[in-house]
Protein backbone atom coordinates (compact mmCIF):
# COMPACT_ATOMS: atom_id res chain seq x y z
CA UNK A 1 0.00 0.00 0.00
CA UNK A 2 1.06 3.61 -0.20
CA UNK A 3 2.71 5.38 2.35
CA UNK A 4 1.69 8.26 4.39
CA UNK A 5 4.43 9.62 6.81
CA UNK A 6 4.12 12.15 9.50
CA UNK A 7 6.33 14.29 11.48
CA UNK A 8 7.31 15.19 14.41
CA UNK A 9 6.15 11.48 15.92
CA UNK A 10 5.63 13.41 19.42
CA UNK A 11 6.41 16.98 20.60
CA UNK A 12 6.04 18.48 23.85
CA UNK A 13 5.03 22.44 24.42
CA UNK A 14 4.30 24.93 26.41
CA UNK A 15 1.04 26.11 26.95
CA UNK A 16 0.33 29.27 24.22
CA UNK A 17 2.89 28.60 21.63
CA UNK A 18 2.08 27.21 18.35
CA UNK A 19 3.38 23.32 17.06
CA UNK A 20 3.55 22.72 13.71
CA UNK A 21 2.99 19.12 12.31
CA UNK A 22 3.44 17.57 9.07
CA UNK A 23 1.92 15.06 6.75
CA UNK A 24 3.48 14.16 3.65
CA UNK A 25 2.56 11.25 0.88
CA UNK A 26 5.76 9.39 0.22
CA UNK A 27 5.40 7.38 -3.38
CA UNK A 28 1.57 9.12 -4.43
CA UNK A 29 0.20 12.41 -5.02
CA UNK A 30 -2.36 13.31 -2.73
CA UNK A 31 -5.27 16.23 -3.40
CA UNK A 32 -6.97 15.61 -0.29
CA UNK A 33 -5.54 14.89 2.94
CA UNK A 34 -7.57 14.59 5.87
CA UNK A 35 -6.89 15.22 10.11
CA UNK A 36 -8.18 13.59 12.40
CA UNK A 37 -7.80 13.80 16.40
CA UNK A 38 -7.94 11.05 19.05
CA UNK A 39 -8.07 11.58 22.61
CA UNK A 40 -7.19 8.87 25.12
CA UNK A 41 -9.24 5.80 25.25
CA UNK A 42 -11.70 7.41 22.19
CA UNK A 43 -12.09 7.23 18.48
CA UNK A 44 -10.37 9.23 15.72
CA UNK A 45 -12.42 12.49 15.03
CA UNK A 46 -12.44 14.05 11.75
CA UNK A 47 -11.59 17.62 12.62
CA UNK A 48 -10.82 19.06 8.83
CA UNK A 49 -10.50 18.08 4.98
CA UNK A 50 -6.97 19.58 3.25
CA UNK A 51 -7.35 20.27 -0.74
CA UNK A 52 -4.51 21.00 -2.15
CA UNK A 53 -4.34 24.79 -3.34
CA UNK A 54 -7.45 25.82 -1.76
CA UNK A 55 -9.07 26.24 2.13
CA UNK A 56 -9.36 23.31 4.15
CA UNK A 57 -12.85 22.26 5.48
CA UNK A 58 -13.46 22.10 8.94
CA UNK A 59 -15.81 19.18 10.98
CA UNK A 60 -18.54 21.06 13.18
CA UNK A 61 -17.00 22.25 16.22
CA UNK A 62 -13.34 22.56 15.29
CA UNK A 63 -11.95 26.12 15.48
CA UNK A 64 -10.47 27.29 12.40
CA UNK A 65 -7.93 29.51 13.42
CA UNK A 66 -6.80 27.77 16.18
CA UNK A 67 -5.83 24.60 13.59
CA UNK A 68 -4.45 25.99 10.65
CA UNK A 69 -4.40 23.35 7.53
CA UNK A 70 -2.29 24.70 4.55
CA UNK A 71 -1.83 21.97 1.54
CA UNK A 72 0.88 23.85 -0.32
CA UNK A 73 1.51 20.67 -2.45
CA UNK A 74 0.43 17.47 -3.97
CA UNK A 75 2.53 15.45 -1.15
CA UNK A 76 2.36 17.70 1.74
CA UNK A 77 -0.16 19.20 4.27
CA UNK A 78 0.59 20.92 7.89
CA UNK A 79 -1.54 21.81 10.85
CA UNK A 80 -0.51 24.11 12.86
CA UNK A 81 -1.91 23.92 16.67
CA UNK A 82 -1.68 28.30 17.40
CA UNK A 83 -1.87 28.93 21.05
CA UNK A 84 -1.66 25.59 22.03
CA UNK A 85 -3.40 24.64 25.37
CA UNK A 86 -3.28 21.58 27.92
CA UNK A 87 -6.67 20.54 26.29
CA UNK A 88 -5.41 20.45 22.66
CA UNK A 89 -2.71 17.39 23.81
CA UNK A 90 -4.19 14.61 22.02
CA UNK A 91 -2.72 12.05 19.27
CA UNK A 92 -3.18 13.82 15.82
CA UNK A 93 -3.30 11.65 12.87
CA UNK A 94 -3.65 12.50 9.18
CA UNK A 95 -4.79 10.42 5.92
CA UNK A 96 -4.78 10.96 2.38
CA UNK A 97 -6.29 9.21 -0.52
CA UNK A 98 -4.47 7.37 -3.47
CA UNK A 99 -6.67 8.52 -6.17
CA UNK A 100 -4.08 6.36 -8.18
CA UNK A 101 -5.17 3.39 -6.07
CA UNK A 102 -8.92 3.43 -6.63
CA UNK A 103 -9.21 6.40 -3.51
CA UNK A 104 -8.74 4.27 -1.18
CA UNK A 105 -7.12 5.98 2.50
CA UNK A 106 -3.83 5.24 3.58
CA UNK A 107 -3.15 6.46 7.52
CA UNK A 108 -0.02 8.46 8.45
CA UNK A 109 1.33 6.66 12.32
CA UNK A 110 0.16 9.61 14.35
CA UNK A 111 1.51 12.61 16.33
CA UNK A 112 1.33 12.64 20.17
CA UNK A 113 1.08 16.06 21.56
CA UNK A 114 1.40 17.37 25.08
CA UNK A 115 0.91 20.57 25.46
CA UNK A 116 2.22 21.49 29.27
CA UNK B 1 -18.95 13.17 13.20
CA UNK B 2 -18.67 9.38 13.60
CA UNK B 3 -20.70 6.65 12.46
CA UNK B 4 -22.42 4.96 14.85
CA UNK B 5 -21.78 2.95 17.74
CA UNK B 6 -19.53 -0.04 18.41
CA UNK B 7 -20.74 -2.95 20.74
CA UNK B 8 -19.40 -3.70 22.53
CA UNK B 9 -17.41 -0.84 24.13
CA UNK B 10 -14.97 -2.93 26.76
CA UNK B 11 -14.48 -7.12 25.83
CA UNK B 12 -12.42 -9.19 28.18
CA UNK B 13 -11.66 -12.75 27.32
CA UNK B 14 -9.11 -15.54 27.90
CA UNK B 15 -6.69 -16.71 25.37
CA UNK B 16 -8.30 -19.30 23.21
CA UNK B 17 -11.81 -17.65 23.62
CA UNK B 18 -13.43 -16.11 19.90
CA UNK B 19 -13.95 -12.40 20.40
CA UNK B 20 -17.18 -10.87 18.09
CA UNK B 21 -17.48 -7.01 18.00
CA UNK B 22 -20.61 -5.41 16.09
CA UNK B 23 -20.44 -2.07 14.13
CA UNK B 24 -23.43 0.19 12.97
CA UNK B 25 -23.31 3.02 10.78
CA UNK B 26 -25.91 5.77 9.73
CA UNK B 27 -25.19 6.49 5.74
CA UNK B 28 -24.66 4.61 2.50
CA UNK B 29 -21.29 3.08 1.98
CA UNK B 30 -19.21 2.08 -0.64
CA UNK B 31 -16.80 -0.20 1.63
CA UNK B 32 -16.14 -0.44 5.46
CA UNK B 33 -13.03 -1.36 7.28
CA UNK B 34 -11.70 -2.91 10.26
CA UNK B 35 -8.70 -1.12 11.93
CA UNK B 36 -6.14 -2.14 15.32
CA UNK B 37 -5.19 0.12 17.40
CA UNK B 38 -2.37 -1.11 20.33
CA UNK B 39 -2.05 1.41 22.96
CA UNK B 40 -0.62 5.05 21.96
CA UNK B 41 0.23 3.39 18.55
CA UNK B 42 -1.17 4.15 15.04
CA UNK B 43 -4.20 2.47 12.95
CA UNK B 44 -2.98 -1.08 11.78
CA UNK B 45 -5.40 -1.89 8.87
CA UNK B 46 -7.42 -4.93 9.25
CA UNK B 47 -9.57 -5.97 6.59
CA UNK B 48 -12.06 -4.35 3.94
CA UNK B 49 -15.51 -5.43 3.07
CA UNK B 50 -17.48 -4.01 0.17
CA UNK B 51 -21.26 -3.39 0.52
CA UNK B 52 -21.43 -5.73 -2.35
CA UNK B 53 -20.35 -8.75 0.62
CA UNK B 54 -21.79 -10.42 2.86
CA UNK B 55 -18.60 -12.11 4.86
CA UNK B 56 -14.66 -12.17 4.32
CA UNK B 57 -12.01 -13.76 5.77
CA UNK B 58 -8.45 -13.20 6.64
CA UNK B 59 -6.26 -15.50 9.48
CA UNK B 60 -8.24 -15.86 11.93
CA UNK B 61 -10.54 -13.04 11.22
CA UNK B 62 -14.18 -13.31 9.84
CA UNK B 63 -15.95 -10.00 9.04
CA UNK B 64 -19.60 -9.46 8.20
CA UNK B 65 -21.44 -7.07 6.61
CA UNK B 66 -25.52 -6.87 6.41
CA UNK B 67 -26.48 -3.56 4.57
CA UNK B 68 -29.95 -3.72 5.36
CA UNK B 69 -29.24 -3.37 8.78
CA UNK B 70 -26.32 -0.81 8.33
CA UNK B 71 -23.91 -3.39 10.30
CA UNK B 72 -20.86 -5.21 10.80
CA UNK B 73 -19.45 -7.28 12.69
CA UNK B 74 -15.65 -8.53 13.38
CA UNK B 75 -14.92 -12.08 14.75
CA UNK B 76 -11.83 -13.37 16.02
CA UNK B 77 -11.05 -16.79 16.21
CA UNK B 78 -8.68 -18.69 19.17
CA UNK B 79 -7.82 -15.15 20.57
CA UNK B 80 -3.94 -14.18 21.64
CA UNK B 81 -2.75 -12.06 24.34
CA UNK B 82 -1.34 -10.57 21.29
CA UNK B 83 -4.64 -9.39 20.16
CA UNK B 84 -5.29 -7.02 22.97
CA UNK B 85 -5.98 -3.62 21.53
CA UNK B 86 -8.39 -1.60 20.19
CA UNK B 87 -10.73 -2.18 17.42
CA UNK B 88 -12.71 0.22 15.18
CA UNK B 89 -15.01 -0.07 11.88
CA UNK B 90 -14.69 2.93 9.69
CA UNK B 91 -16.65 3.37 6.72
CA UNK B 92 -15.81 4.58 3.38
CA UNK B 93 -18.39 6.11 0.56
CA UNK B 94 -15.09 5.89 -1.53
CA UNK B 95 -15.69 9.45 -2.94
CA UNK B 96 -13.26 12.22 -4.01
CA UNK B 97 -12.89 14.83 -0.98
CA UNK B 98 -14.62 12.40 1.56
CA UNK B 99 -13.04 10.81 4.51
CA UNK B 100 -13.09 7.55 6.40
CA UNK B 101 -15.31 7.93 9.48
CA UNK B 102 -14.67 6.09 12.54
CA UNK B 103 -16.99 4.38 15.15
CA UNK B 104 -16.34 4.52 18.52
CA UNK B 105 -14.10 1.62 19.39
CA UNK B 106 -14.29 -1.72 21.24
CA UNK B 107 -11.32 -2.32 23.91
CA UNK B 108 -10.70 -6.29 23.80
CA UNK B 109 -8.31 -7.85 26.62
CA UNK B 110 -7.47 -10.94 26.00
CA UNK B 111 -5.46 -12.63 29.50
CA UNK B 112 -3.46 -15.47 28.98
Amino acid sequence: GAVVSQHPSWVICKSGTSVKIECRSLDFQATTMFWYRQFPKQSLMLMATSNEGSKATYEQGVEKDKFLINHASLTLSTLTVTSAHPEDSSFYICSARDYGRLYEQYFGPGTRLTVT
Amino acid sequence: SQQGEEDPQALSIQEGENATMNCSYKTSINNLQWYRQNSGRGLVHLILIRSNEREKHSGRLRVTLDTSKKSSSLLITASRAADTASYFCATDALQAGTALIFGKGTTLSVSS
